[in-house]
């Protein structure tokens, strides 16, 4: 089935400790994005990439590292955790980043707890 | 800068009764208007979308949500709820070159 996949589905962390999530689409779309989720915030932009080779940072990018080295896949790397990092991060994916005629595809989410 | 304002972090009507979940942006240009669904956890997916065109746009599920440009609105209704409708419920902005700005979200209960 077409569609997103992140991994793991949840983690608790040590705080300091390394952590990538990922992010796999199997769509061939060009376009991929980093949100996190927290209560009575919404989904806030960490990253994003409108093509293979390129990123950009989105509203809250601080502590956090994104590469985009193919079509298919975009991890997100805390390269040391703090508690504020605690969140509910989804993946998503549309045609074309520079289009929004296009809608998103989402990820199920992982659960990151940073204790 | 665009940002998305949606009024009312938690709206509960009665099973049957109408839906109305209020969301009004801000944009310097024309904008590409979205609203998303999420059940308990999962991620989101697309109700519907307003591009260009008919300012009244239809949905999945019976929702449908109407542009208002003089009044900077986007807001999302249903006739009738069902039980199922229960969700969480987020409006997003657009235009072109940008990614999708999410409104803080609100929650709708439906109660029997």
């Amino acid at each position: 089935i077409a569609g997103i996949t992140q991994a793991p589905t949840s983690q608790i962390l040590a705080a300091g400790r390394r952590m990538t999530l990922r992010c796999t689409q199997d769509m061939r779309h060009n376009a991929m994005y980093w949100y996190r989720q927290d209560l009575g915030l919404g989904l806030r932009l960490i990253h994003y990439s409108n093509t293979a080779g390129t990123t950009g940072k989105g509203e809250v990018p601080d502590g956090y590292s994104v590469s985009r080295a193919n079509t298919d896949d975009f991890p997100l790397t805390l390269a040391s955790a703090v508690p504020s990092q605690t969140s509910v991060y989804f993946c998503a994916s549309s045609l074309e980043g520079t289009d929004p005629l296009y809608g998103y595809t989402f990820g199920s989410g992982t659960r990151l707890t940073v204790v | 800068a665009q940002s998305v304002t949606q009024l009312g972090s938690h709206v509960s009507v009665s099973e049957g009764a109408l839906v109305l979940l209020r969301c009004n942006y801000s944009s310097s240009v024309p904008p590409y208007l979205f609203w998303y669904v999420q059940y308990p956890n999962q991620g989101l997916q697309l109700l519907l979308k307003y591009t260009t065109g008919a300012t009244l746009v239809k949905g999945i599920n019976g929702f449908e949500a109407e542009f208002k440009k003089s009044e900077t609105s986007f807001h999302l209704t249903k006739p009738s709820a069902h039980m199922s409708d229960a969700a969480e419920y987020f409006c997003a902005v657009s235009q072109a070159g940008t990614a999708l700005i999410f409104g803080k979200g609100t929650t709708l209960s439906v109660s029997s």
